[in-house]
């Protein structure tokens, strides 16, 4: 079946680094990508999306383009805050007509200030 | 704004006991999700439903059963709890957007222990 893949389960970063963080994606299919965030305490939020190879989606500074040749969606940004220290998932939309997702494990980013 | 509330917040169940929980939106969203969140495997979808009267099992539906009776609820029935559902439980509602994308907004969460 359909699987996300983020590679790193903690990534921890002073205030103004550059965030990459990775996700690859399988599937049968073309789906569309997703990314959402998580603050402590509260639901995951969708973030940006992207539906066809080579489109970039991006929000709040993070950004992310889709790579039907790589597999991948990873995300970046330019120059972290604290207030970024999240949960960030990876997920992508059922290639098969369900309207549902599948999530990736969640990577966990630190910004120490 | 969307608007997805879950209760309760927090519940303590014990082995062998029946739990639901309850999740009510009011985006008027067609489709409606039930996750449960555990560190080290993330979001995973349990049942989710079309509409009013619909379920269909997600990816991990075993030990659980879903009821949607109206557009706005969506329960989640643990019928016989064990402690290895003692989890995070998400409820999300969503429309689908064109024909390849959508969107879902997520409750707080239900935290449950099962003892």
């Amino acid at each position: 079946g359909d699987s996300v893949t983020q590679t790193e389960g903690q990534v921890a970063l002073s205030e103004e680094d550059f965030l990459t963080i990775h996700c690859n994606y399988s599937a049968s299919g073309y789906p569309a990508l997703f990314w959402y965030v998580q603050y402590p305490g509260e639901g995951p939020q969708f973030l940006f999306r992207a539906s066809r190879d080579k489109e970039k989606g991006s929000s709040r500074g993070f950004e992310a383009t889709y790579d039907k040749g790589t597999t991948s969606f990873h995300l970046r940004k330019a120059s972290v805050q604290e207030s970024d220290s999240a949960v960030y998932y990876c997920a992508l939309g059922d290639t098969e007509g369900a309207d549902r997702l599948t999530f990736g494990k969640g990577t966990q980013l630190i910004i120490q200030p | 704004e969307a608007a997805v509330t879950q209760s309760p917040r927090n519940k303590v169940a014990v082995t062998g006991g029946k739990v639901t929980l309850s999740c009510n939106q009011t985006n008027n969203h067609n489709n409606m999700y039930w996750y449960r969140q555990d560190t080290g495997h993330g979001l995973r979808l349990i049942h989710y439903s079309y509409g009013a009267g619909s379920t269909e099992k997600g990816d991990i539906p075993d030990g659980y059963k879903a009821s949607r009776p109206s557009q706005e609820n969506f329960s989640l029935i643990l019928e016989l709890a064990t402690p290895s559902q003692t989890s995070v439980y998400f409820c999300a509602s969503g429309n689908r957007l064109g024909s390849s994308s959508y969107e879902q907004y997520f409750g707080p969460g239900t935290r449950l222990t099962v003892l």
